[in-house]
């Protein structure tokens, strides 16, 4: 299964809502995962079985999805969200990540 | 506090050999699967290797399988992945990653810092 992630880029806006969207090349039956990674730092779980927030994640972040789309929202970005995200599906074996969105201040 | 360190990278010709660790510490090291997880800078994530809590099962991406051997030390709370028949394009920052769940759940819920493997 391959992951297609857009936008591959993304400027934008402290208090702007944000969506970013992992398309996948067939139907995932399983679930996706949420990381981010700010520059210099290893990746962090943001979100897990699609929708689960991980413990400490702000309520901002948001997953749903099924199929072959699922989107990330970001309800009200602050300035500690701009980062790159990738998302991650777990039907395949290895599960495989997204290629990433940055997101950037506008 | 709750950490994954890794060790052992650096710069190797092609074809030679390379171990890398992780210490883990602050929490129960064999409640977890873990993982190693690659990054070539500024590039994307791949999933390298694998291994439960009990060693009873591992997994290897086919890129490195027959080359990399993970390994893990309940009692030190080490893991390792030994690397051999190092190739150009194993370059990259590897990370330590730990599971959330015993065997593989895939969800890799806390991360190192990573140790970087340039083979050239």
């Amino acid at each position: 299964i391959q992951l297609t992630q857009s936008p591959s880029f993304l400027s934008a806006s402290v208090g702007d809502r944000v969506t970013i969207t992992c398309r996948a090349s067939q139907g995932i039956s399983s679930y996706v995962a949420w990381y981010q990674q700010k520059p210099g730092e290893a990746p962090k779980l943001l979100i897990f079985s699609t929708s689960t927030l991980q413990r400490g994640v702000p309520s901002r972040f948001s997953g749903s999805g099924s199929g072959t789309e699922f989107p990330l929202t970001i309800s009200s970005l602050q300035p500690e969200d701009f980062a790159t995200y990738y998302c991650q599906e777990l039907d395949s074996y290895p599960p495989t990540f997204g290629g990433g969105t940055k997101v950037e201040i506008k | 506090e709750v950490q994954l360190v890794e060790s052992g990278g650096g710069l190797v010709q092609p074809g030679t050999s390379l171990r890398l660790s992780c210490a883990a510490s602050g929490f129960t090291f064999d409640d977890h699967a873990m993982h190693w997880v690659r990054q070539v800078p500024g590039k994307g994530l791949e999933w390298v290797s694998g291994i439960s809590w009990n060693s009873g099962i591992t997994g290897y991406a086919d890129s490195v399988k027959g080359r990399f051997t993970i390994s893990r030390d309940n009692a030190k709370n080490f893991m390792y992945v030994q690397m051999d028949s190092l190739r150009p394009e194993d370059t990259a920052l590897y990370y330590c990653a730990r599971d959330k769940g015993s065997v593989f759940n895939w969800y890799f819920d806390l991360w190192g810092r990573g140790t970087l493997v340039t083979v050239s």
